[in-house]
């Protein structure tokens, strides 16, 4: 079965300082890949989607970068963390096109200082 | 530009009482997809209905239904004799996508909380 691993689960960060969230995914193969963050009572937003091994697509503009170093990891970084970059961070992974629903990680809870 | 609207942000209701959570979604797409997503105190989403834009039957799942309507395009979701552990908070999305991929457009959410 497909399971989804993303860590850490809560993340303490000083502003200005550097940001590196893993997730990764088994039991399946050329996954699309999302990273999502949600605000503090707010809904769920995308920030960015792969298709493939560095295929990487971004639809906020931000602080922020996404990389696909391997087929089934995805790394959510910052090189300077800023303050609104607090919030909960989701990866997800799905298998095919649009009809097709998303598998969500456990999250990580970034709160930036 | 596709849109989800969930208007109810919080809902608070007595255990074995009715719930119905409203969506609302706006797209020019002729066909799609929507998905009802819980998410429980955990953080972890979990994936609980998806229905296509050809298919409006109304769909039960135990205490669980789901009302399809494209004129009004909604799509709403009622818990039926709610229960303690259906508080959590609750998320409308709308696919958006092409070729091989699929991007979620999702709503605020709406927190339920059901109270003993």
């Amino acid at each position: 079965s497909q399971t989804i691993h993303q860590w850490p689960a809560t993340l303490v960060q000083p502003v200005g300082s550097p940001l590196s969230l893993e997730c990764t995914v088994e039991g399946t193969s050329n996954p699309n890949l999302y990273w999502y963050r949600q605000a503090a009572g707010r809904g769920l937003q995308l920030l960015f989607y792969s298709v493939g091994i560095g295929q990487i697509s971004s639809e906020v503009p931000q602080n922020l970068s996404a990389s696909r170093p391997q087929d089934r990891q995805f790394i959510l970084s910052s090189k300077k963390l800023l303050l609104s970059d607090s919030g909960f961070y989701l990866c997800a992974w799905s298998q095919g096109g649009v009809r097709e629903k998303l598998f969500f990680g456990s999250g990580t809870q970034l709160s930036v200082l | 530009a596709q849109k989800v609207t969930q208007a109810q942000t919080e809902i608070s209701v007595v255990e074995k009482e009715d719930v119905t959570l409203d969506c609302v979604y706006e797209t020019r797409d002729t066909t799609y997809y929507l998905f009802w997503y819980k998410q429980p105190p955990s953080g972890e989403l979990v994936f609980l209905i998806r229905r296509n834009s050809f298919d409006e039957q109304n769909e039960i799942s135990g205490r669980y239904s789901w009302n399809f309507q494209k004129s009004t395009s909604s799509f709403n979701f009622t818990i039926t004799a709610s229960q303690v552990v259906d508080s959590a908070v609750y998320f409308c999305a709308l696919s958006e996508g092409a070729g091989g991929y699929n991007k979620l457009i999702f709503g605020a959410g709406t927190r339920l909380a059901v109270h003993p």
